[in-house]
């Protein structure tokens, strides 16, 4: 089975710092996604990337940036955290022929 | 625009009793539907996507949907459901054309009746 794995479970970070959420899956898939999920919100999608080196923006880049430099790692950078970024992240991979998503365990972020 | 609706946010269903939850999909290209599972602080898990053929597809954990492209439609349903299906459903779209970026609905919450 592929495995998303993300880094962190729970996180605690304050106002201004820069953060960094790690996300690494051990199955060769091309693309890899980030999303936010908050309540009555769904979820939305923030950046993604179909190979290395490559990203595109989703619905609601801003105040966000990733990096890959390697195919199996994704990482999701909060510039400088601010409180409405309190949120699940939920990190997804997937092989461009099959389509369907394996997410991680989702990482819980609250900025105080 | 491409969109997905789960009409509704919460089901509540006693134990034991069928189940069906509802996805509409509007989408322009020949659409690839998939459903999602999400047990409270988890990530989500795939159940059973539909991409052609035998348009009532069968899942893990006993589910299985029906898509029905008359009416842009993809139920997921379960014969008996069991206190362990207590959870949040997404359902979702995509194509290749779209490289399967995948478009979600905003979820149904089961809850289960002992």
């Amino acid at each position: 089975d592929v495995k998303v794995t993300q880094s962190s479970r729970y996180l605690v970070k304050r106002t201004g710092e820069k953060v960094f959420l790690e996300c690494v899956q051990d199955m060769d898939h091309e693309n890899m996604f980030w999303y936010r999920q908050d309540p009555g919100l769904g979820l939305r999608l923030i950046y993604f990337s179909y190979d290395v080196k490559m990203k595109e923006k989703g619905d609601i880049p801003e105040g966000y940036s990733v990096s890959r430099e390697k195919k199996e790692r994704f990482s999701l950078i909060l510039e400088s955290a601010s409180t409405n970024q309190t949120s699940m992240y939920l990190c997804a991979s997937s092989l461009s022929t099959n389509g369907g998503y394996t997410f991680g365990s989702g990482t819980r972020l609250t900025v105080v | 625009a491409q969109s997905v609706t789960q009409p509704d946010i919460h089901i509540t269903v006693s134990e034991g009793a069928s189940l069906e939850l509802r996805c509409n999909y509007s989408y322009g290209a020949t659409p690839y539907l998939f459903w999602y599972v999400q047990s409270p602080g988890q990530g989500l898990q795939l159940l059973l996507k539909y991409f052609s053929g035998d348009t009532l597809v069968q899942g893990i954990k006993g589910f299985e949907a029906e898509f029905k492209r008359s009416q842009s439609s993809f139920n997921l349903r379960k014969p008996s459901v069991h206190w362990s299906d207590a959870a949040e459903y997404f359902c979702a779209v995509g194509s290749l054309d779209s490289n399967y970026q995948l478009i979600w609905g905003a979820g149904t919450k089961l809850i289960i009746k002992p």
